[in-house]
């Protein structure tokens, strides 16, 4: 049974910091590994997502890795902006998605 | 293209009663899944349809059932709520079940009293 986990559950950082977000993952056959962002109260929108044949994806200031041999993923945020606070989750699979607890995010001006 | 969107946004229930949730995907899209959101389990899935059949169910008890209508519009039902399904409930639609990404919705926030 595939488990995925996030720590720290929390991270406060100032602006301008380039941030690295972790996530591990118990079983190294996963399907795909997709990283979401929430906003308090709103639903999840995906912004990357690493098919199980890839290394790597980048959109504008983010770049996901993954690792199924140690089983991780890192999420990678250049140059950290207020607009990046929200909780960031990561989720194996592709039909039952298995999400990890989260990480909320505050970047400080 | 609009997104998935759910109805109710917000809903208050007492203990014993029921509930009826409604999701709408994305235009063209044929799979819906649904997931439980609580401050203490995270992100939990719920079950997944596909052309009106449930095609995967999670560990949760019988009193959670859903469909699917031909327009691939979906609806879960809670019977007999309890307090602790108290939670934010996220409809998310793709194209086909496996497809790469689920597109979710803004959910719906149950309360029961």
């Amino acid at each position: 049974k595939q488990e995925v986990t996030q720590i720290p559950a929390a991270l406060s950082v100032p602006e301008g910091e380039n941030l690295v977000l972790n996530c591990s993952f118990t079983d190294s056959a996963i399907y795909n590994l997709q990283w979401f962002r929430q906003d308090p109260g709103k639903g999840l929108t995906s912004l990357l997502l690493i098919q199980s044949s890839q290394r790597e994806q980048t959109s504008g200031r983010l770049n996901a890795s993954l690792d199924k041999s140690s089983g991780r993923s890192t999420l990678y945020i250049a140059a950290s902006q207020p607009g990046d606070s929200a909780t960031y989750l990561c989720a194996s699979g592709s039909e039952k998605l298995v999400f990890g607890k989260g990480m909320k995010l505050t970047v400080n001006p | 293209k609009a997104g998935v969107t759910q109805t109710p946004r917000y809903l208050i229930k007492t203990r014993g009663q029921q509930v009826t949730l409604s999701c709408s995907p994305i235009s063209g899209h044929r799979s819906v899944s649904w997931y439980q959101q609580t401050p203490g389990q995270g992100l939990q899935f719920l079950f997944e349809y596909f052309s009106e059949t449930q095609r995967n169910k999670g560990n949760f008890p019988g009193r959670f059932s859903g469909r699917q209508f031909s327009n691939s519009r979906s609806e879960m039902n809670v019977s007999t709520l309890e307090l602790g399904d108290s939670a934010l409930y996220l409809c998310a639609s793709s194209l086909e079940p496996g497809a790469d990404t689920q597109y979710f919705g803004p959910g719906t926030r149950l309360t029961v009293l």
